[in-house]
């Protein structure tokens, strides 16, 4: 069975960027079955997809985010990662790393969540 | 992309049913059969409930049903329990392999 588990500062000051790996365990990273994904969830607020990178290396980002973003991933260490530069307090949220399931679209494994507030 | 409108709150006491709408347009909830529902308990992770706008993963129970029509997607929970007491989230395909997610709505099982 697979499970994730989000790692990172839980703290990044304004204008900086803002990193978080995601550890995959119980199965390979390069199983062509997910989207590895990251979601966040503002304080109080609903549920916003930031994107994905696939086994491949490929990549698609929210276009609200996209020239902020980018997700990277390291099949030795079984790993996924997000960079979002430039940060505000915005950005200030839960963040949940996430397998989505390439057959039905939907987010079927979920990491606990990490959170992350953005700070001067 | 904007948000998908959920209610913000529902209600039902023990037993009855509730049903929460998802409404989009047709470049999301009405242009695909790639509706989602999750479950999610306050500081825990979200929970997958409903996919391609009507099946439900193994361990889900009955009492949770999806369907969908034109740009608006359903969630009923037949017959409430005081575990169905959570936040509901739907979420859709968008296309160019985006998914977008809808505010939330609060079930509170009276």
């Amino acid at each position: 069975q697979v499970q994730l588990q989000e790692s990172g500062p839980g703290l990044v000051k304004t204008s900086q960027t803002l990193s978080l790996t995601c550890t995959v365990s119980g199965g390979s990273i390069s199983n062509g079955d997910y989207y590895w994904s990251w979601i966040r969830q503002s304080p109080g607020k609903g549920l916003e997809w930031i994107g994905y990178i696939y086994y491949s290396g490929g990549t698609d980002y929210n276009p609200s985010l996209k020239s902020r973003l980018t997700m990277s991933l390291d099949t030795s260490k079984n790993q996924f990662s997000l960079n979002l530069r430039s940060v505000t307090a915005a950005d200030t949220a839960m963040y949940y790393c996430g397998g989505q399931d390439t057959a039905l679209v939907a987010v079927v494994i979920w990491g606990q969540g990490t959170p992350v507030t953005v700070s001067t | 992309q904007s948000a998908l409108t959920q209610p913000p709150s529902a209600s039902g006491s023990p037993g009855q049913s509730v049903t929460i709408s998802c409404t989009g347009t047709s470049s999301d909830v009405g242009g695909y059969n790639y509706v989602s529902w999750y479950q999610q308990y306050p500081g825990k992770a979200p929970k997958l409930m409903i996919y391609e706008v009507s099946k439900r993963p193994s361990g889900v129970p009955d009492r949770f049903s999806g369907s969908k029509s034109g740009n608006t997607a359903s969630l009923t929970v037949s017959g409430l329990q005081p575990e169905d007491d959570a936040d509901y989230y739907c979420s859709s395909y968008a296309g160019s392999n985006n998914l977008i997610f809808g505010g939330g709505t609060k079930v509170t099982v009276l």
